[in-house]
């Protein structure tokens, strides 16, 4: 257990769909973070919160919104997704002090498939 | 380097033996340097992070050495076990801020 938490571990969903993964993180830590996983491929920063505001947005398109309401809490909110967003979804948190040094702990994922 | 970079995609050993994998990296504006174990269908559990040229760090079996010059770093698991078995992946920060980049990962299968 990391600590970190994720819902639903797996979703299926249609193209025309509204649906949100929800992370949360029991450790107290001030940052939160949303990664990609898709097959083959490394997994790939989206957003970065820090104390509830967004920090980075790594060029992802508008039908993924996230939203981080508190520091113990992170949405996806997914709308009109495309069958290439099928892929894992992996939630994590840091303290949000050291930055680079910092160890991120990770969410077991939600693996979803976009029909 | 441009991207980071993990070698071998994937292996398989038999239990006892010793083993290691590489992670190359950009060594330009280089931070930091990390070490996670998944499991499959688990979280990322992180092993190690090193931020100095020449750091080595030891947890049980498993060691890593980071040579930040030459821009890379190599885990070894001395006498393989299958829980052992599991994708390595590494990751580098660059720029001070607290963005990883990951490589594919190793994958690891320890059979008995």
């Amino acid at each position: 257990e990391t600590g970190v938490t994720q819902t639903p571990r797996h979703l299926v969903m249609g193209m025309t769909n509204k649906k949100s993964l929800k992370c949360e993180q029991h450790l107290g830590h001030n940052a939160m973070y949303w990664y990609k996983q898709s097959a083959k491929k490394p997994l790939e920063l989206m957003f970065v919160y820090s104390l509830e505001e967004r920090v980075e947005n790594n060029s992802v398109p508008s039908r993924f919104s996230p939203e981080c309401p508190n520091s113990s809490h992170l949405f996806l909110h997914l709308h009109t997704l495309q069958p290439e967003d099928s892929a894992l979804y992996l939630c994590a948190s840091s303290p949000g002090l050291a930055a680079y040094q910092e160890t991120q702990y990770f969410g077991p994922g939600t693996r979803l498939l976009v029909l | 380097i441009l991207n980071v970079e993990q070698s071998p995609q994937s292996l398989h050993v038999q239990e006892g033996d010793s083993t290691n994998f590489t992670c190359s990296f950009p060594s330009s504006n280089f931070y930091a340097l990390h070490w996670y174990r998944w499991e499959t269908a688990k979280s990322p559990e992180a092993l190690f992070v090193m931020t100095l040229n020449g750091d080595e760090k030891k947890k049980g079996q498993i060691s890593a050495t980071l040579n930040t010059k030459e821009g890379y770093s190599y885990l070894y698991i001395k006498g393989s076990q299958p829980e052992d078995s599991a994708t390595y992946l590494c990751a580098s920060t660059t720029g001070g801020g607290n963005k990883l980049t990951f490589g594919t990962g190793t994958q690891l299968k320890v059979e008995l």
